[in-house]
């Protein structure tokens, strides 16, 4: 299958700070990318959807401007944590697909904690 | 909206024995797909099978099975001759074949499945 490579892995950050997150597409253009929350025990939850180019669509609920989304290039998607706070930590992965109707691949994950 | 409902947040099993897993959903759609992922610990989110809605015939892969029941909206995964690098977190999902939708996936809340040695 293909791959989806996140980055970084795990970051720990200082409250009030942003961070970034990466999200690749390393074989394959991705012309939509998700991104998902995981808090621990429980189900994935969509933040937002972005397509290449375009603005991304958010999940009610879901602070556009605390959680910055950017898919800039087809292989790229980032999503940038602003002024986090602790209640920000969690874990977040990414997906990404290419041509309509194909399966959605997922990243590693990133494991956020905001002290 | 679709929802997706796993009612077993816990199973176990014994090695080489067999589990099934059940997950229930909701939709009015009638052109869809159906997914089982696994979260190991590592937690990346590795497909186990799929199946489409429009297809009568029960997905297999291995030793991966599902009990597709249209009429009942059941999507059930049964798992055969377990093995320990099965134990993991199973999820099953939803995804409607409506290209405007952009692929998105609605998940269950989860069966952590332990694996007895």
């Amino acid at each position: 299958g293909a791959v989806v490579s996140q980055h970084p892995s795990w970051v720990i950050c200082k409250s009030g700070t942003s961070v970034k997150i990466e999200c690749r597409s390393l074989d394959f253009q991705a012309t939509t990318m998700f991104w998902y929350r995981q808090f621990p025990k429980q189900s994935l939850m969509l933040m937002a959807t972005s397509n290449e180019g375009s603005k991304a669509t958010y999940e009610q609920g879901v602070e556009k401007d605390k959680f910055l989304i950017n898919h800039a290039s087809l292989t790229l998607s980032t999503l940038t944590v602003t002024s986090a706070h602790p209640e920000d930590s969690s874990f977040y992965i990414c997906s990404a697909k290419a041509i309509p109707n194909t399966e959605a691949f997922f990243g590693q994950g990133t494991r956020l904690t905001v002290v | 909206a679709q929802t997706v409902t796993q009612s077993q947040p816990e199973m176990s099993v014994q090695e080489a024995e067999t589990v099934t897993l059940s997950c229930t959903y909701d939709t009015s759609e009638s052109d869809y797909y159906l997914f089982w992922y696994k979260q190991p610990p590592s937690r990346q989110m590795i497909l186990v099978i799929r199946q489409e809605a429009y297809k009568q015939q029960n997905a297999t892969e291995n030793r991966f099975s599902v009990n597709f029941q249209k009429a009942a909206k059941s999507f059930s995964l049964k798992i055969s001759d377990s093995q320990l690098g099965d134990a993991a977190m199973y999820f099953c999902a939803y995804r409607t074949r409506r290209e405007t939708s952009g692929s998105r996936l609605t998940f269950g809340e989860g069966t952590q499945l332990t694996v007895n040695p």
